[in-house]
């Protein structure tokens, strides 16, 4: 079956700490890629996407992830976090037009 | 500014009720879907739509039912609310063809459901 593996539950970082959190996907065609992060109290929100091209890809507020595609893998990363980047951190992938696979999410602590 | 808005942001229900939650997209989306969010078990997919009046069931739609009769609102129902149903419920909009963000989601804000 198609999955999508967050192997990062919780993560503490004290602030201007690098930041690296793991996705996996199991998946052998095309595929989109996703990283979404929901901040307290507030809606899923996009932080960036792979479609094609460039496998490093950037997104809002000093955020990248790399598309690997022999290692299945879309890990999302940031060289100094904030407190301010303290949420949930989704990953997630698409397998055509209406099949979207999440992963159970990452929650991440800043420390100020 | 795209939006996808839902009815309630919070909600509270009796068990044996039905409720019904509502869902709008302005951004002339094709499909509407419909998840909930529990802790640990990140986003699991209800229904979705790919066209007014289609739907298709997802990975856990045993005792919710679904209405599409306008492209741009999707509702969930859940026919008789069970302690079990409580969750965040979350909808979501994408696929607008031609554009650069063409199968991006959008979320809309959520509803939280608790039934007693």
């Amino acid at each position: 079956a198609q999955s999508v593996s967050q192997h990062n539950h919780h993560v503490i970082l004290s602030e201007a700490a690098s930041l690296e959190l793991g996705c996996n996907y199991s998946y052998g065609g095309t595929v989109n890629l996703f990283w979404y992060v929901q901040y307290p109290g507030q809606h899923l929100q996009l932080l960036l996407k792979y479609f094609s091209g460039d496998p490093l890809v950037k997104g809002i507020k000093g955020f990248e992830a790399e598309f690997i595609k022999s290692k299945f893998s879309f890990n999302l990363r940031k060289p100094s976090v904030q407190w301010s980047d303290t949420a949930e951190y989704f990953c997630a992938v698409s397998t055509g037009t209406y099949k979207y696979i999440f992963g159970t999410g990452t929650r991440l602590k800043v420390l100020a | 500014d795209v939006k996808v808005t839902q009815s309630s942001r919070y909600l509270v229900k009796r068990t044996g009720e039905k409720v019904f939650l509502e869902c709008v997209q302005d951004m002339d989306h094709e499909n509407m879907f419909w998840y909930r969010q529990d802790p640990g078990l990140g986003l699991r997919l209800i229904y979705f739509s790919y066209d007014v009046k289609m739907k298709e069931k997802g990975d856990i739609p045993e005792g919710y039912s679904v209405s599409r009769e306008k492209k741009e609102r999707f509702s969930l129902i859940l026919e008789s609310a069970s302690t079990n149903q409580t969750s965040m419920y979350l909808c979501a909009s994408s696929y607008l063809p031609g554009t650069e963000s063409y199968n991006e989601q959008f979320f809309g804000p959520g509803t939280r459901l608790t039934v007693l």
